[in-house]
């Protein structure tokens, strides 16, 4: 019953480098989202997808890219990481897009910038 | 836009007492109202949920109700445990722009840590 899960759950990068999270559902879902979560802000949503193949910004998305190309997978990269990309990403998906339905949640990628 | 206020944090508490989180919210129209909680380590999980003026969201205990008159969504329990420490965040699911649909997405309180001593 894996859920939403992403990985990796830790990475370490430096000024500049470049990375990708993935993230992967196996609920079928339609909606998927990535947020960040850094200390007294909540989340805040970078990008987010409403079906394969599309994408969309969110509040927060300079810096970041996505890309939806399997619907059970939604990955988020960094092009030239900076330290105030340092955060915890957490990526989500939905059933639909009714604003009822909750969001399933990953545990986390706990991501450091030097 | 939409925006969520959580009372200020952290809460500490004995074992047994009661817990009031206070959450406040501005959107137009009628959003969804939600209560995630976060145990360490972990991912966000839904507690409770409300979609309509006056309805009362509860789960283990918890509860809240949504008051469209003062727009808050206040999560209460009557008796916490050593368990129920980890970070609670209110969150709406509102209308997009023009009424449209908003894909589902959640605008987040800050978060309240709460600390359960025994």
């Amino acid at each position: 019953n894996a859920g939403v899960t992403q990985t990796p759950k830790f990475r370490v990068l430096k000024t500049g480098q470049s990375m990708t999270l993935l993230c992967a559902q196996d609920m079928n879902h339609e909606y998927m989202y990535w947020y960040r979560q850094d200390p007294g802000m909540g989340l805040r949503l970078i990008h987010y997808s409403v079906g394969e193949g599309t994408t969309a910004k969110g509040e927060v998305p300079d810096g970041y890219n996505v890309s939806r190309l399997k619907k059970q997978n939604f990955l988020l990269g960094l092009e030239s990481a900076a330290p105030s990309q340092t955060s915890v990403y957490f990526c989500a998906s939905s059933s639909n897009s009714y604003s009822n339905q909750p969001q399933h949640f990953g545990d986390g990628t706990r991501l450091s910038i030097l | 836009g939409n925006s969520v206020t959580q009372m200020e944090g952290p809460v500490t508490l004995s074992e047994e007492a009661f817990l009031t989180i206070n959450c406040t919210y501005t959107a137009t129209g009628y959003p969804s109202l939600f209560w995630y909680v976060q145990y360490p380590g972990e991912g966000l999980q839904l507690l409770l949920k409300a979609t309509k003026a006056d309805d009362k969201g509860s789960n283990k205990g918890f509860e809240a109700t949504y008051r469209k008159e003062t727009t808050s969504f206040h999560l209460e329990k009557g008796s916490v445990q050593v368990s129920d420490s980890a970070v609670y965040f209110c969150a709406l699911s509102g209308k997009g722009c023009a009424g449209g649909t908003s894909y589902g997405k959640l605008t987040f309180g800050q978060g309240t840590i709460l600390t359960v001593h025994p």
